[in-house]
């Protein structure tokens, strides 16, 4: 079985500041990784995905996230946050478990950009 | 632009009644989900369909039901027999086969609640 934790449920930064959503997955086999946004009553943007290579992946938006296998980690990052950065924030881990690659989501994290 | 149109945006449900969602995608994908979101809880997997003619259930299957005739078209029931469904339902596509890696898109999601 494979899970997903994020442990924050709402982070508050100032705008400009730097910000860390963090996020850990258990997994017995192999693991793609993303990163999803949700603004109010929409669905779910794909910010970024971690598929294989570099541990370093770019996304949208100006954000980026770092895979760190041995701490079953994979940590949003953005170096300097805006306003239209407010939103809710969901990693997700895709691993294949009986028959199909299942998604398991993480239960969010609530980033609020203070001005 | 491909996509995934979800309607109605909102529904109300009556006691005793059975709604249907409908979930409408031209991304060409062979695989549809219906996620259920609470506050709180990230999404969590009604069903799943990874081919036309075939559906499995996911984590909460129970007081839904499911159809999946054409390959662009995955509707949800929502029967009298699920005493809570007040929620938010997103319905979800993808690759499967040699692109199962690749992440799901979204639709815009419906906001489902009691009268």
């Amino acid at each position: 079985a494979q899970s997903v934790t994020q442990l924050d449920s709402q982070v508050p930064v100032f705008e400009e500041a730097p910000v860390e959503l963090r996020c850990n997955y258990s997994s017995s086999v192999s693991v793609y990784l993303f990163w999803y946004v949700q603004y109010p009553n929409q669905g779910l943007q794909l910010l970024l995905k971690y598929l294989s290579g570099s541990t370093l992946v770019k996304g949208i938006n100006g954000f980026e996230a770092e895979f760190n296998k041995s701490q079953t980690s994979f940590h949003l990052r953005k170096p300097s946050v805006h306003i239209s950065d407010t939103a809710e924030y969901f990693c997700a881990v895709k691993a294949y478990s009986g028959g199909y690659q299942k998604v398991t989501f993480g239960t969010g994290t609530k980033l609020q950009v203070i001005p | 632009d491909g996509g995934i149109t979800q309607s109605p945006k909102y529904l109300f449900r009556k006691e005793g009644q059975n709604v249907t969602l409908s979930c409408e995608q031209n991304l060409n994908h062979d695989a549809m989900y219906w996620y259920r979101q609470d506050p709180g809880q990230g999404l969590r997997l009604i069903y799943y369909s990874q081919i036309v003619n075939d559906f499995q259930k996911g984590d909460i299957a129970e007081g839904y039901s499911v159809s999946r005739e054409k390959k662009e078209s995955f509707p949800l029931t929502v029967t009298s027999a699920q005493k809570n469904p007040t929620a938010f339902y997103l319905c979800a596509s993808s690759y499967r086969g040699g692109r199962s890696n690749q992440p799901q898109h979204f639709g815009d999601g419906t906001r489902l609640s009691i009268l």
